[in-house]
């Protein structure tokens, strides 16, 4: 499985774009890339997933470049509400329940 | 709200108490998880279980001892725990497992427990 690397903490202000990357130089061919954000006493929950090059849904958008042994999640406009932790994961599509959940970047968005 | 429940919230209990942590899931979901996430450590998956059969048992200490009746319902019964098993304890589901793309998992709100 594929190590991941991401920074341990990151500061924002409210409306300001956040990006976080995450580094997962030995990826595989089949493995896909997953965000996760939690927060405090609660469960992660999914945020988004992605294979190659953008992905985009209503919560961030996920770039991957060419080489995908990097991957940037980007939170646009961040609110109060987006402080959290935020985990890269790296799985094979075989066995997919495999997630190895790292330390994860605890984000800090301030008024 | 993830369709995901989790009882109870918090569990405080000495160490030769028995209890049992309950995790149902509402999502038709057809595999089941068990996580710990101590403090300041990564969160650890514990057991899988697939159409109600143990997939994964990642090295668990026996004092934790999980069943699967049915696809819906999960529990994790404890014995004996020590006061470093003290964690919050997750249960996730997903559609399957291994289904040629990474499944999504859906996690509950977890269940705090605290061993004295």
């Amino acid at each position: 499985l594929a190590k991941t690397t991401q920074p341990i903490s990151m500061d924002s202000y409210e409306g300001q774009e956040v990006n976080i990357t995450c580094s997962h130089n030995n990826i595989a061919t089949n493995d896909y890339i997953t965000w996760y954000q939690q927060f405090p006493s609660q469960g992660p929950r999914f945020i988004i997933q992605g294979y190659k090059t953008k992905v985009t849904n209503e919560v961030a958008s996920l770039f991957i470049p060419a080489d995908r042994k990097s991957s940037t999640l980007s939170l646009p406009r961040v609110s109060l509400s987006d402080t959290a932790v935020y985990y890269c994961l790296v799985g094979p599509m075989d066995s997919s329940y495999k997630l190895i959940f790292g330390s994860g970047t605890r984000l800090l968005v301030r008024p | 709200e993830t369709g995901v429940t989790q009882t109870p919230r918090h569990l405080v209990m000495g160490m030769t108490n028995k209890k049992s942590l309950k995790c149902e899931q509402h999502l038709g979901h057809n595999a089941m998880y068990w996580y710990k996430q101590s403090a300041k450590k990564p969160l650890e998956l514990m057991f899988v279980y697939s159409l109600e059969e143990r997939v994964e048992n990642n090295s668990v200490p026996s004092r934790f001892s999980p069943e699967c009746p049915n696809s819906s319902h999960l529990f994790l019964h404890l014995h004996t725990l020590q006061p470093e098993d003290s964690a919050l304890y997750l249960c996730a589901s997903s559609q399957d497992i291994g289904s040629g793309y990474q499944e999504t998992q859906y996690f509950g709100p977890g269940t705090r427990l605290l061993v004295l």
